[in-house]
């Protein structure tokens, strides 16, 4: 299948800063996005989707916007905290298609 | 509230030896029903999925079997494990293709 690829493998912030995880993405025909964080050890933990009749969509802390022009995703997380360091992943599916697509993961480290 | 179980959650295991993974879900009815592995730094690779009792689709040839004896069960098998099944193997499920997957809690499985 297509891919879904993350521009930054590893991303390095302080406490208190705002992240920016970003993801590309390369099937035009994908039209529902999700973003998951994975602690060392655990599995996946889903954070937020959107769909692609929305470019942006907000939870507690978390933005999620899509830019379906560029094919480009990303995760924003405000007032970053140390609990907020995991890998993330983004995954995207086509047109009801059972079989989800998702990036390597970037890991997010946060610095007290 | 839905849940999904993963046992054991750590096994290790000699090559040449039997496995067998199981997963179930709490609190929704005929599940679709996922298992991945994960390599150490990897992204997810779908192995199984299952859309109804007995129905199984293999994404990749190996050397693992899967099976759904029961709505909310799903089990991962194996006659002769190799050193390459090594891997943290998760389980997820979706109400429907069109909705976001949740995963368990993994096993981590050594073939030695």
């Amino acid at each position: 299948g297509e891919s879904v690829g993350l521009h930054l493998p590893t991303l390095s912030v302080q406490e208190g800063d705002n992240s920016i995880i970003n993801c590309a993405y390369s099937n035009s025909a994908s039209d529902y996005f999700i973003w998951y964080k994975q602690e060392s050890g655990k599995g996946p933990q889903f954070i937020i989707d959107i769909r692609s009749n929305m470019d942006k969509r907000q939870g507690q802390r978390v933005t999620v916007l899509l830019n379906k022009t560029v094919k480009h995703l990303s995760l924003q997380i405000a007032a970053t905290q140390p609990g907020d360091s995991a890998v993330y992943f983004c995954a995207e599916k086509a047109g009801g298609s059972y079989i989800p697509t998702f990036g390597r993961g970037t890991s997010l480290i946060v610095h007290p | 509230s839905q849940t999904i179980h993963q046992w054991p959650a750590t096994l290790v295991q000699p090559v040449g030896s039997p496995l067998s993974l199981e997963c179930t879900v709490e609190g929704t009815s005929n599940p679709n029903l996922y298992w991945y592995r994960q390599a150490a730094g990897r992204g997810l690779q779908l192995l199984f999925y299952s859309v109804g009792i007995g129905q199984i689709s293999s994404e990749v040839p190996q050397n693992l079997s899967a099976s759904r004896p029961q709505d909310r069960q799903f089990i991962l098998s194996s006659k002769k494990l190799l050193l390459s099944d090594s891997g943290f193997y998760l389980c997820a499920w979706e109400q429907g293709r069109e909705e976001t997957q949740y995963f368990g809690p993994g096993t981590r499985l050594l073939v030695l």
